[in-house]
């Protein structure tokens, strides 16, 4: 059971470069996300979405595109990388949740993608 | 707009000493959702509870406990007898309302547990 896979889990990347972070669920979730944490600022969400075809920015969304290919995938791009985007990017899906029932609405994260930028 | 709090950035506790998170939250919404994640130092970030805000009981799962109180926004979390295994950053998070609304998270605390 592969829950959420991201890809890749490592990369450098010059000034300017561009790059995509792939990101596949398998649980049939409605709903997925993007967030970048940095040291002692916590986990920040860059865009999400809400469902298929549907994506919505995010606290932090300058600098970063995203694709909601499917029901399964959601990339995040990087179109000019910058130092500032050096972090350790997470994706994570989620189902939607309502009061009463047994769904807990959390979050189910993948294992990371640590991204530095020179 | 939805506003999570942990005001303890780093704490360090001698094991089987008990310890308590705090977290605190503002939101306008009269129905929300509160959650704790576990992140260890391998990285992974792990579900621990979720908490809907017309459920005030606390609960208690072993060793952990959560405080939830409406009258303080707050949602502690305390580890009972703490251990080296316990060693972790801990985040709190909040989701406003029914639906999809995405979580929003505090900083995080870090916890070292020291034997």
């Amino acid at each position: 059971n592969a829950g959420v896979t991201q890809t890749p889990k490592f990369q450098v990347l010059k000034t300017g470069q561009s790059m995509t972070l792939q990101c596949a669920q398998d649980m049939n979730h409605n709903s997925m996300y993007w967030y970048r944490q940095d040291p002692g600022m916590g986990l920040r969400l860059i865009y999400y979405s809400a469902s298929e075809g549907t994506t919505d920015k995010g606290e932090v969304p300058n600098g970063y595109n995203v694709s909601r290919l499917n029901k399964r995938e959601f990339s995040l791009r990087l179109e000019s990388a910058a130092p500032s985007q050096t972090s350790v990017y997470f994706c994570a899906s989620s189902e939607w949740f309502l009061a009463g029932a047994t769904n807990t609405g959390e979050l189910f994260f993948g294992e990371g993608s640590r991204l530095t930028v020179l | 707009a939805q506003k999570v709090t942990q005001a303890q950035t780093e704490i360090s506790v001698v094991e089987k000493e008990d310890v308590t998170l705090d977290c605190v939250y503002e939101t306008r919404d009269t129905t929300y959702y509160l959650f704790w994640y576990k992140q260890p130092p391998s990285g992974e970030l792990v579900f621990l509870i979720r908490r809907n805000s017309f459920d005030e009981q606390n609960e208690i799962s072993g060793r952990y406990s959560w405080n939830f109180q409406k009258s303080t926004s707050s949602f502690n979390f305390t580890i009972t007898a703490s251990q080296v295994v316990d060693s972790a950053v801990y985040f709190c998070a909040l989701s406003e309302a029914v639906g999809n609304t995405p979580l929003v998270f505090g900083k995080g605390t870090r916890l070292s547990v020291i034997a």
